[in-house]
């Protein structure tokens, strides 16, 4: 079955520090794949996308995330987190006509 | 920048009453989505539609709703008789292709008491 997995449920990190936040799928094939980022009462907004071709996409905010067909991984980076940065992050898989999501992986930045 | 639009934000029904939440659309998309989250679970996938019919459901989404596009710009989701478990946040999205760059809206939060 296709599935998204994001592992970490809560992550807390330093502001200034480095972040990678794991997402690991399980798809039949390569899926389009997604970070989005959810504030709170907030909509999803899409950080970054893969659909094919260079295996490191860049983002919006800084971000960052690689696509590793031999790991089955799409993990989202930043190199310097900022407060604002706190939210909840959702990986998402698709293939035609609907998007799998993760669990979310909520930030907490301490300053 | 082009934005799906979402009413009402925050909705509070009584169990067993029929609910629409509405969304519009960015203009030139031609794709239709509704997912829900439940508080604190992950988003999930309720329904697609193009070319006004349904194009995939999930198993959430039973004969209790409906999706429609009465006009060329309103995509609505019909609850006909909620349940307590239907609470949740509804995101409305849509897309230009079925290539999934999906954009969200602000999303409804439905409350059944």
């Amino acid at each position: 079955a296709q599935s998204v997995t994001q592992p970490d449920i809560h992550i807390t990190v330093s502001e200034g520090a480095s972040l990678e936040l794991r997402c690991n799928y399980s798809y039949g094939a390569t899926p389009y794949l997604f970070w989005y980022v959810q504030s709170p009462g907030q909509g999803l907004q899409l950080l970054l996308k893969y659909f094919s071709g260079d295996t490191l996409v860049q983002g919006i905010k800084g971000f960052e995330a690689e696509f590793k067909r031999s790991q089955s991984s799409f993990n989202l980076r930043k190199p310097s987190v900022h407060w604002s940065d706190a939210a909840e992050y959702f990986c998402a898989g698709g293939g035609y006509n609907k998007l799998i999501f993760g669990a979310g992986t909520r930030l907490a930045v301490h300053p | 920048e082009p934005e799906v639009t979402q009413t009402p934000s925050h909705q509070v029904t009584q169990m067993g009453q029929e609910v629409i939440l509405r969304c519009v659309p960015i203009s030139n998309h031609l794709y239709f989505y509704w997912y829900r989250q439940i508080l604190g679970q992950k988003v999930e996938f309720l329904v697609s539609f193009y070319n006004n019919e349904i194009s995939e459901k999930s198993e959430i989404f039973d004969d209790q709703f409906s999706v429609e596009r009465p006009d060329g710009s309103n995509f609505t989701l019909k609850i006909r008789s909620t349940k307590l478990e239907d609470s949740a946040m509804y995101f409305c999205a849509s897309s230009e292709t079925g290539a999934n760059v999906l954009t969200f809206g602000a999303g409804s939060r439905l409350t059944v008491l």
